[in-house]
């Protein structure tokens, strides 16, 4: 059964810090998808990763996939307060696409 | 272009009661994913369904629990008899088509069920 880990868990980060969420999952896939979640809304999408070594950058955040090593990473530069929610990773299990699965989430909060 | 719409948005239900949340997908999808969300948990995988068919329903509970897509009107997940362990954010996300999880998966706001 694929399994799929985030961490840390929780993250409390000054503004203008960097960091790094992981993301591990336990057996092969190419697909790796990244969301974001405020309180009470919806999943956003952010990434969508492909390949082994894909990287991707969208304003402060920058995600990238090493499938060897079964991780992802999503990189924050210079958090600001916007920045605040929780982020999931979500794997797409071998020889079935047609479901996705996620991680625990990493909640994020970042102070001035 | 509207995007997956869920509704209600939030439910309220007593022990025992039926709850029916809805789904209509983004124009131009024909298929529908089911999500539960427990507090403080990521999203678990319940159902995978195209118009008129249950491709994958692994994730469903194996009682009280039922969903269908018609080929007219939205996707409808139905609980009979629900518990207080029912409560949880139901999410519904889109796709154009299937065996392509390139594309993204767009997700609804979600209906917040309530079981007192």
């Amino acid at each position: 059964e694929l399994k799929v880990e985030q961490n840390p868990l929780f993250l409390s980060m000054q503004e203008g810090k960097n960091y790094t969420i992981y993301c591990n999952y336990s057996t092969t896939s190419d697909r790796l998808y990244w969301y974001r979640q405020d309180p009470g809304k919806s999943l956003e999408s952010l990434f969508v990763l492909l390949s082994n070594g894909a990287v991707k950058q969208e304003g402060r955040l920058m995600a990238s996939l090493d499938t060897k090593a079964r991780l992802s990473t999503l990189h924050i530069t210079a958090a600001v307060h916007d920045l605040s929610a929780t982020y999931f990773c979500a794997v797409d299990p071998p020889n079935n696409t047609d479901k996705l699965i996620f991680g625990t989430g990493t909640r994020l909060q970042v102070f001035p | 272009n509207a995007g997956v719409m869920q509704n209600p948005r939030h439910l309220v239900r007593r022990r025992g009661q039926e709850a029916r949340l809805r789904c209509s997908p983004m124009k131009g999808h024909s298929h529908v994913y089911w999500y539960r969300q427990l507090p403080e948990e990521g999203l678990k995988f319940m159902v995978y369904l195209q118009k008129e068919n249950i491709i994958d329903e692994s994730g469903m509970p194996k009682e009280r629990f039922s969903a269908e897509f018609p080929k007219e009107g939205p996707s409808i997940l139905r609980i009979q008899q629900v518990v207080r362990g029912d409560s949880a954010a139901y999410f519904c996300a889109s796709s154009p088509k299937r065996a392509d999880l390139s594309e993204k998966l767009f997700f609804g706001s979600g209906t917040q069920l309530s079981v007192l």
